[in-house]
């Protein structure tokens, strides 16, 4: 089974601008993974921010956005507030199975 | 706006069985591709497994860790899908989720609020 690779931890002041990364295992992540982007905060379900690479949702601040990245899915989040202080989880795809990275857990300071 | 609750999550012995089930509404669930995904107390979210719709063949994938345990269904006449779950282990003590792809709009995955499942002697 593949290995999906994210920063542990990262820290952006408020108003800045950090980049999370998604690598796999099997080498250069394509827009052919389907990349996700999921944001949890403490006790709450998560939710996805962005699907496909670069699709968001209606609900998905307009801050967020996602692309393909130095052979990596980046999610790029610009003008940070600090209610984005959260954990955040990449996922891909490898012909119908799916598996998550670890998570980055990102602190607004 | 799409609503999905699970349900059937409790306490139960090692080596038990538990079904849990996954009631969607509010998008049109014969064209969904289903999942399910856990997360383990205080862990990162694990993908399960999932179950694309009948115009997909309705072919069923699972992560290794549960294949030959786990078995996910779908009853489209009632906007339900499953997950039997057998020989199960303490180690699978998580809240356990559904996910929903919508294939019509080709846009995903809408979240339920998860089914804490407790494995313990």
């Amino acid at each position: 089974q593949a290995v999906v690779t994210q920063e542990p931890s990262l820290t952006v002041s408020p108003g800045g601008t950090v980049t999370l990364t998604c690598g796999s295992s099997t080498g250069t992540v394509t827009s052919d993974h389907y990349p996700y982007w999921f944001q949890q905060k403490p006790g709450q379900t998560p939710w996805t921010l962005i699907y496909d690479t670069t699709n968001k949702h209606s609900w998905t601040p307009a801050r967020f956005s996602g692309s393909l990245l130095g052979g990596k899915a980046a999610l790029t989040l610009s003008g940070a507030q600090p209610e984005d202080e959260a954990d955040y989880y990449c996922l891909l795809s490898y012909a119908g199975t799916r598996v998550f990275g670890g998570g980055t857990k990102l602190t607004v300071l | 706006e799409v609503q999905l609750v699970e349900s059937g999550g409790g306490l139960v012995m090692p080596g038990g069985s538990l079904r849990l089930s996954c009631a969607a509404s509010e998008f049109t669930f014969i064209s969904a591709s289903m999942n399910w995904v856990r997360q383990a107390p205080g862990k990162g979210l694990e993908w399960i497994g999932r179950i694309y719709s009948k115009t997909v063949r309705g072919t069923t994938v699972y992560a290794a860790p549960v294949k030959g345990r786990f078995t996910i269904s779908r009853d489209d006449s009632k906007n339900m899908v499953y997950l039997q779950m057998n020989s199960l282990k303490i180690e699978d003590t998580a809240v356990y989720y559904c996910t929903a792809y919508l294939e019509t709009t080709r846009s995903g995955d809408y979240w339920g609020l998860g089914t804490l499942v407790t494995v313990s002697p």
